[in-house]
């Protein structure tokens, strides 16, 4: 598969706990977001990296963390997790955000749905 | 701030019909929007783009600079459109790349 995939699809845990979401982007692509898809906010964007570098920013806790490898592929790590932290999270990978004035289709994943008991 | 409203969490329509998905946004700049769409069981994928000016499966969408609008506008709805559409902004500067995204509109067309 030569787009975005995520693993693993479903996860669940509880309280207190710690996960690692885990995102490989198209190949080519540089960039890559995670958002977070939960009832009462919607889809929320949540960070970007790119090329192994944090570029933005926005709703995401200090609970949360994400990285991106070398490789390109990008890790969500979620700790001491709270009920309300139970959602799909999601991740798009887009070739690039380098200055360039209109923005890059993103392709999406399947998404990782958290519960957390 | 940047804001995304989409006013309809449902649509129905029966199939043949005109369908129009609103959405309006606030934006202090000039924003690229978008139009995803997921159909049931299926990831997210982009459905159009504004700045492509094309038309998709028939869709369209023009934006109206004035109003803050970019409402999706299909003349015949077939079954196979049946899905959650999500309108999008993505902005310039530092906030380019992100996508900001309205609350979504469930599309059913009964046949």
């Amino acid at each position: 598969d030569s787009g975005v995939t995520q693993t693993p699809k479903h996860l669940i845990t509880a309280t207190g706990q710690r996960v690692t979401l885990r995102c490989s982007p198209r190949s080519g692509d540089l960039s890559v977001y995670w958002y977070q898809q939960s009832l009462d906010q919607g889809l929320q964007f949540l960070i970007q990296y790119y090329n192994g570098e944090e570029r933005a920013k926005g709703n995401i806790l200090e609970r949360f963390s994400a990285q991106q490898f070398p490789d390109l592929h990008s890790e969500l790590n979620l700790s001491s997790l709270e009920l309300g932290d139970s959602a799909l999270y999601f991740c798009a990978s887009s070739v690039g955000t380098s200055g360039r004035r209109v923005g890059n289709e993103q392709f999406f994943g399947p998404g990782t749905r958290l519960t957390v008991l | 701030a940047q804001r995304v409203t989409q006013p309809e969490k449902l649509l129905s329509v029966f199939k043949g019909a005109p369908v129009e998905l609103k959405c309006n946004y606030s934006y202090s700049g000039s924003p690229e929007l978008f139009w995803y769409v997921q159909y049931s069981r299926q990831r997210l994928q982009l459905l159009l783009r504004h700045i492509s000016r094309e038309s998709i499966k028939g869709f369209t969408a023009d934006l109206n600079k004035g109003e803050t609008s970019f409402h999706l506008k299909k003349p015949f709805a077939q079954e196979e459109d049946s899905a959650m559409y999500y309108c999008a902004l993505s902005g310039r500067g530092s906030t380019l790349g992100r996508l900001y995204f309205g609350r979504g509109t469930q599309l059913t067309v009964w046949p």
